[in-house]
Formats: C-alpha cells, structure tokens, sequence
C-alpha cells in the first residue's frame, strides 16, 4: 500500500537546540500536514501545505512542501519542553481519495 | 475555528455490550468525517469514511457490522461499536473534513474504549 516514510523515529534534544523531521514518499502527493499528538489526545493541526515548494510558518515551527512533491520537512527552533510529544505527517496523494496517509511519527523527547 | 469534540471521552464497558462514540464538528460543517483507531505507540490506522446521507465506506478488514457508522448531519458522526469484546479495546479518533477545505482533516480528542 502507500505508505510515508517518517524519520526519525524519535529524537532527543536539549532544551533550545533546533529540531528537523522529515517525510518522504514514492508517490506525488498534492497535501502534506503535520500534526502533533500528546499522550491521551487527538492530533492538533500545525502547519498545512497545499504547493509544491511552499514554505509556511507558525510560530516556531516552519514547514516545507517539497519541489519533487513527494517530500516534506518540519523544523521546530529554540525547542521547549511543551514541544514533547509525537508528530505526525500525513498527505494527500496526488488523484487519490480523501484519504489521508500518515507516517509512523517521530516521538520528541526534550530535556530542560 | 475548525474544532472537533467526541463524546465521551473515556468508556469501560462490559463484554458483549454495545458503546457508541459521537463525533461532533463544532464550528463548521463536514460532510466527510473519518474514523481512525490507534494503538499504543502506533500510528493511526483509518478504519471507516463517513459521508452525510450516504453508506460509510470501510477500508479492508475492518467489519461493517461490527463498526456501525451513521453520519446523520453535516455536523455529527457515530461509531457504535457492537457487543464488543477485550480486543476491541483501543483509542478511537475521528476526524473531519470542511466542506471547503482543501482535504485538510481536523482531529477529535479521541475516546478511550476499554471492554472488561
């Protein structure tokens, strides 16, 4: 099946060092989305990309759409110990359904 | 904007017995919802489509009449899951998608199911 490579699979950082995360996949997709999910939660919509090439920010949280379509990265700056939790990326392929594919996560574990 | 509730939050129930789960979209209307289950330290695995007036369409192994999914209005979905057993247990989310959104899905907080 379609299936998004999500890497890594978890990171552990000190307080205030930058984060990057990223997703890959064979196939074009034309919608990537990250979300964040805390334990015993939903998962809460960061940052929606729509264009090959886009680059959106949210506060300190940057997202990329990548040229190939078939790529994405989220970079969190200055990290803070709220930023702890597991993020997901998920999108849209290209001509496919409503459906959305999701990575596998990468759990962020930030020590103070 | 763009908030999903579920409804409840958490449930323990006996075996055999049948839970429902409401998902509601609360300031705006979908007529696509989805559900998804997950399991501890996995990813989320979707298990049904939810249109407004319309069958849901179940993805592959996951049983119609087990899962039962009524999407009634562009604002409320339900899962019932029937005479549930242990294995059923598990974190259900639903999520929705806006009428003119961009395929963009918005998360409930999920509900707990625990079956005894």
């Amino acid at each position: 099946g379609q299936q998004l490579n999500q890497s890594p699979q978890s990171m552990f950082i000190q307080e205030g060092e930058d984060v990057s995360m990223n997703c890959t996949s064979s196939s074009i997709f034309n919608t990537w989305l990250w979300y964040k999910q805390d334990p015993g939660e939903g998962p809460v919509l960061l940052i929606a990309l729509y264009k090959a090439g886009e680059l959106t920010s949210n506060g300190r949280l940057t997202a990329q759409f990548g040229i190939t379509r078939k790529d994405s990265f989220l970079n969190i700056s200055a990290s803070i110990p709220s930023d702890v939790g597991i993020y997901f990326c998920a999108g849209r392929f290209q001509g496919g359904s409503e459906k959305l594919v999701f990575g596998k996560g990468t759990k962020l574990t930030v020590n103070p | 904007g763009a908030v999903v509730s579920q409804h409840p939050s958490r449930v323990i129930c006996k075996s055999g017995t049948s839970v429902k789960i409401e998902c509601r979209s609360l300031d705006f209307q979908a007529t696509t919802m989805f559900w998804y289950r997950q399991f501890p330290k996995k990813s989320l695995m979707l298990m049904a489509t939810s249109n407004e007036g319309s069958k849901a369409t179940y993805e592959q192994g996951v049983e119609k009449d087990k899962f039962l999914i009524n999407h009634a209005s562009l604002t409320l979905s339900t899962l019932t899951v029937t005479s549930a057993h242990p294995e059923d247990s598990s974190f259900y989310i639903c999520s929705a998608r806006e009428i003119q959104g961009l395929y963009t899905q918005y998360f409930g907080p999920g509900t707990r199911l625990t079956v005894l």
